[in-house]
């Protein structure tokens, strides 16, 4: 069985700080790793993934994420955030059960303030 | 996305009544996938799809049932409708489990 659980429901930061938003997984298999966003009365967006080999990934709007193994964690993160970037974001984990099914955690609603 | 659309957008229905929701893509994706979202949990497996008439169970599949008779169509009932079921559902595909999921616009389902 898998699981997510991401530690923060919600992340007030300032334009141009920088943010990470925190994501740990549990599985018995080995895993693909997926960062969504979601703005609002939107469908998910793929922002970055994780399949194998380097354990940081950089995805889309300056996104990037480090796998990390011996904590079971993948933390997303961002340098400068911008207004545009208010969303909600949901870490997920991918295992081969025999069907490619997808767990999401909760969700990480980040709100950037001028 | 051009490739996967969900119908309708909206809908309010009353309590008892089926509802047949729609998602259907162009890109000839092996698997379907349909989710619910709440505030707090995030989206939930309903039931997937990995070929047409091949569906199985999610986690959250009490009062829903699916079919899939085209690989393009992939069809969510509720058989009879409850105030619990009111929720936004998300149609997703892939054609791997390396790819990431491609979502659907969503359908707003309100049940009075």
């Amino acid at each position: 069985a898998q699981s997510v659980t991401q530690l923060d429901s919600q992340v007030p930061v300032f334009e141009e700080a920088p943010v990470e938003l925190r994501c740990n997984y549990s599985s018995s298999v080995s895993v693909y790793l997926f960062w969504y966003v979601q703005y609002p009365n939107q469908g998910l967006q793929l922002l970055l993934k994780y399949l194998s080999g380097s354990t940081l990934v950089k995805g889309i709007n300056g996104f990037e994420a480090e796998f990390n193994k011996s904590q079971t964690s993948f933390h997303l993160r961002k340098p400068s955030v911008h207004i545009s970037d208010t969303a909600e974001y949901f870490c997920a984990v991918n295992g081969y059960t025999g069907g490619f099914k997808t767990i999401f955690g909760a969700g990480t609603r980040l709100f950037v303030k001028a | 996305d051009a490739g996967i659309t969900q119908s309708p957008r909206h809908k309010v229905t009353e309590t008892g009544t089926p509802v047949t929701l729609r998602c259907h893509q162009t890109e000839n994706h092996r698997y379907m996938y349909w989710y619910r979202q709440d505030p707090g949990h995030g989206l939930r497996l309903i039931h997937y799809s990995y070929g047409v008439k091949d569906t199985d169970k999610g986690e959250v599949s009490d009062g829903y049932s699916v079919s899939r008779s085209k690989t393009e169509d992939f069809l969510l009932t509720l058989e009879s409708a409850t105030s619990s079921q009111t929720s936004v559902y998300f149609c997703a595909i892939t054609g791997t489990g390396d790819q990431g999921y491609t979502f659907g616009s969503g359908t707003r389902l309100t049940v009075v």
